[in-house]
């Protein structure tokens, strides 16, 4: 099993609809991190939580919501649904301490029609 | 804001020479750098980390950085067509987050 689980692992939704991405990890990590990826635009940091009780914006939050229910799991929100948020969803993990890599989940593959 | 700069590409390589990927980066506090490799519609995968001034090097992979020019690269030495991916180079700084840059396209052409 991967240490970092999406689900699902792609969605197709309509445009107002709300909708949840899921992410879980066994890697005993503090930090997690929601991420978009457009072509040609690189990973943008959507949300991040460096542990239970920590919340804070990324570069381009407006339009999600997150929720972090326990330190293995971190859920990213899509309030009412729009087209321009098709894109590739990653969630990742981190140690603590810093300084050590990030790692990924497998991708959730959105389509808002 | 923290910004860390890539060429695009793509970069096109011939089998068996050398790729050279390069990546700037803003912020002078950043600490750790960070090589990730992404093939097309996969999740990205760590290929090298550095924190020191220097040359890192790991197998086929060699990392520089240079803190004092901003600046950090990734050296491929004969390179396959196995190679053909996205490079993201990440920057971090202690107790910050990760900024990925836009990732450079290599193709290696057999």
């Amino acid at each position: 099993d991967a240490d970092v689980t999406q689900t699902p692992r792609n969605r197709i939704t309509k445009t107002g609809k709300r909708i949840m991405l899921e992410c879980s990890q066994t890697k005993g990590h503090d930090r997690m991190y929601w991420y978009r990826q457009d072509p040609g635009l690189g990973l943008r940091l959507i949300y991040y939580s460096f542990d239970v009780k920590d919340i804070n914006k990324g570069e381009i939050s407006d339009g999600y919501s997150v929720s972090r229910q326990a330190q293995a799991k971190f859920s990213l929100s899509l309030e009412s649904a729009i087209p321009n948020q098709t894109a590739l969803y990653f969630c990742a993990t981190s140690d603590r301490t810093g300084g050590t890599e990030a790692f990924f989940g497998q991708g959730t593959r959105l389509t808002v029609v | 804001q923290k910004e860390v700069e890539q060429n695009s590409g793509p970069l096109s390589v011939p089998e068996g020479a050398i790729a050279s990927l390069n990546c700037t980066y803003s912020d002078r506090g950043s600490q750790s750098f960070f090589w990730y490799r992404q093939y097309s519609g996969k999740s990205p995968e760590l290929i090298m980390f550095i924190y020191s001034n220097g040359d890192k090097e790991d197998g086929r992979f060699t990392a520089q950085l240079n803190k004092a020019s901003q600046y950090v690269s990734l050296l491929i030495r004969d390179s396959q067509p196995s190679d053909s991916a996205t490079y993201l180079c990440a920057v971090e700084s202690y107790g910050q987050n990760f900024v990925f840059g836009p990732g450079t396209r290599l193709s290696v052409l057999p």
